[in-house]
C-alpha cells in the first residue's frame, strides 16, 4: 500500500515548455486535489476531482489544466511553464473521512 | 471565503517547554479543523483533527488542540517539545468536508 505517489519529484524547465505531473493513489479515494505551495503562503488549491472523469477550478487555476481519466490518476498539466510557477506541488486524496492524505511533492523550478 | 490565519510565522521554544501554536478561522458555521506537520522534503502529514463532539482533541506524538466556537480558534499544543518536534506546522480549515483552506504555516523551532 505506497499511498499517494507523485511522479517526478524533482523537474526543471524552462520557460514556455509543457509538462505533466502524475499522482497517483491505491486507496480507492473519490477525492483527489492538487495544491502548490510557496514560501509564506502556505497551501493553494489548484484543482481538484469528485471522481473519475470530474474536475473543478480551485483558488489558482490559472496556467494549469487536469485529467481525471482514471479513478487512482490525477495529472496535473502545465502548457506553457511560467517562472511564477516555481513551486512545490502536492498532490493529496480523501475517501469517505474528511482526512486528505498527501503525497511527497513535485518540485518544479522554471527558468 | 474562508480564511486562516496562524499567529507568528516562526516560533522557537525551548526543549521541555510548553509548544503553543496560534490558528484562528473565519467561519459562520462550525467547520472541520485540522493541524498537519510538515517535515522537511516531505509532504503533510495530520496531526490532528476536529470534527464533532468533544473539543479538546488529542492527536498524535503528544500534541492536542482544543476547538474554541466563541474565540474562532483551533491553538494547538504540546506540554514539553522535543527535539523531533522541529517542522513546519499548518492548520487547515473545510466548513464542508471536501475544500480546504490552510493557513500559511508557522514554522517551530526547538532549541537544545
Amino acid at each position: 500500500n505506497a499511498g499517494v505517489t507523485q511522479t517526478p519529484k524533482f523537474r526543471v524547465l524552462k520557460t514556455g515548455q509543457s509538462m505533466t505531473l502524475l499522482c497517483a493513489q491505491d486507496m480507492n479515494h473519490e477525492y483527489m486535489y492538487w495544491y502548490r505551495q510557496d514560501p509564506g503562503m502556505g497551501l493553494r488549491l489548484i484543482h481538484y476531482s469528485v471522481g473519475e472523469g470530474t474536475t473543478a477550478k480551485g483558488e489558482v487555476p490559472d496556467g494549469y489544466n487536469v485529467s481525471r481519466l482514471k479513478k487512482q490518476n490525477f495529472l496535473l498539466g502545465l502548457e506553457s511553464a511560467a517562472p511564477s510557477q516555481t513551486s512545490v506541488y502536492f498532490c493529496a486524496s480523501q475517501g469517505t473521512g474528511v482526512e486528505q492524505y498527501f503525497g511527497p511533492g513535485t518540485r518544479l523550478t522554471v527558468t | 471565503a474562508q480564511s486562516v490565519t496562524q499567529l507568528g510565522s516562526h516560533v522557537s521554544v525551548s526543549e521541555g517547554a510548553l509548544v503553543l501554536l496560534r490558528c484562528n478561522y473565519s467561519s459562520s458555521v462550525p467547520p472541520y479543523l485540522f493541524w498537519y506537520v510538515q517535515y522537511p522534503n516531505q509532504g503533510l502529514q495530520l496531526l490532528l483533527k476536529y470534527t464533532t463532539g468533544a473539543t479538546l482533541v488529542k492527536g498524535i506524538n503528544g500534541f492536542e488542540a482544543e476547538f474554541k466556537k466563541s474565540e474562532t480558534s483551533f491553538h494547538l499544543t504540546k506540554p514539553s517539545a522535543h527535539m523531533s518536534d522541529a517542522a513546519e506546522y499548518f492548520c487547515a480549515v473545510s466548513p464542508t468536508g471536501n475544500q480546504f483552506y490552510f493557513g500559511t504555516g508557522t514554522s517551530l523551532t526547538v532549541i537544545p
